[in-house]
């Protein structure tokens, strides 16, 4: 059971640069999310999916794209990378629902020089 | 402002004590979440709360929604339960997490 993989877990950018962030689960789960975490803050939701073709934006959703074109995947696309996106990055899946137990990926650890 | 308030930020234990770690939340949810991050950075899942109580070997979670609190204890602390917990709550598909509560557990 792979659950939520995320790729890559350590990535270095230079300003402007763009890249995507890859997020899959094999759980058929219709929620999926991206969060990032910042010392000192909890982490903050970027953008979610309740299913595919429909996202929608979280708390900061600027600077970040997303599309939902399959249940398994939801990629997080940093467009022009700045020294504000440096954090970690987490994925996350559920079913919808308020039954839905929060599944993570392990994490990306993003640097913008 | 903070819709997930946790407490105490930091707290340092000895090997057998009963741990109580505090949050609370000022919208309304679906359901809470306790989660665990270690070390090297993974996140799991404890619980998930939407009334009541529940528990899971050691850990014991449970919820006011009326006074929107909720608990986690760990009983008969051991040092691997050292970690940073967290609590985060569903409002529709938005979920709001606290800063978490880093634990040590001194042997």
């Amino acid at each position: 059971n792979a659950g939520v993989t995320q790729t890559p877990k350590f990535q270095v950018l230079k300003t402007g640069q763009s890249m995507t962030l890859q997020c899959a689960q094999d759980m058929n789960h219709e929620y999926m999310s991206w969060y990032r975490q910042d010392p000192g803050m909890g982490l903050r939701l970027i953008h979610y999916s309740v299913g595919a073709g429909i996202t929608d934006q979280g708390e900061v959703p600027n600077g970040y794209n997303v599309s939902r074109s399959t249940t398994e995947d939801f990629p997080l696309r940093l467009l022009s990378a700045a020294p504000s996106q440096t954090s970690v990055y987490f994925c996350a899946s559920s079913r919808q629902g308020r039954t839905g137990e929060l599944f993570f990926g392990e994490g990306s650890r993003l640097t913008v020089l | 402002k903070n819709e997930v308030e946790q407490s105490p930020q930091n707290l340092t234990a000895q090997e057998g004590e009963f741990i109580t770690i505090n949050c609370s939340y000022s919208v309304g949810i679906s359901a809470l979440h306790w989660l665990q991050q270690h070390p090297g950075g993974g996140i799991v899942s404890l619980f998930m709360l939407s009334s009541g109580k529940k528990k899971h070997g050691r850990l014991i979670a449970t919820i006011n929604i009326q006074e929107k609190h909720s608990s986690l204890h760990i009983t008969a602390s051991h040092p691997r339960d050292s970690a940073v917990y967290i609590c985060a709550v569903r409002t529709g598909n938005q979920f709001y997490f606290g800063t978490g509560t880093s634990l040590t557990v001194i042997p």
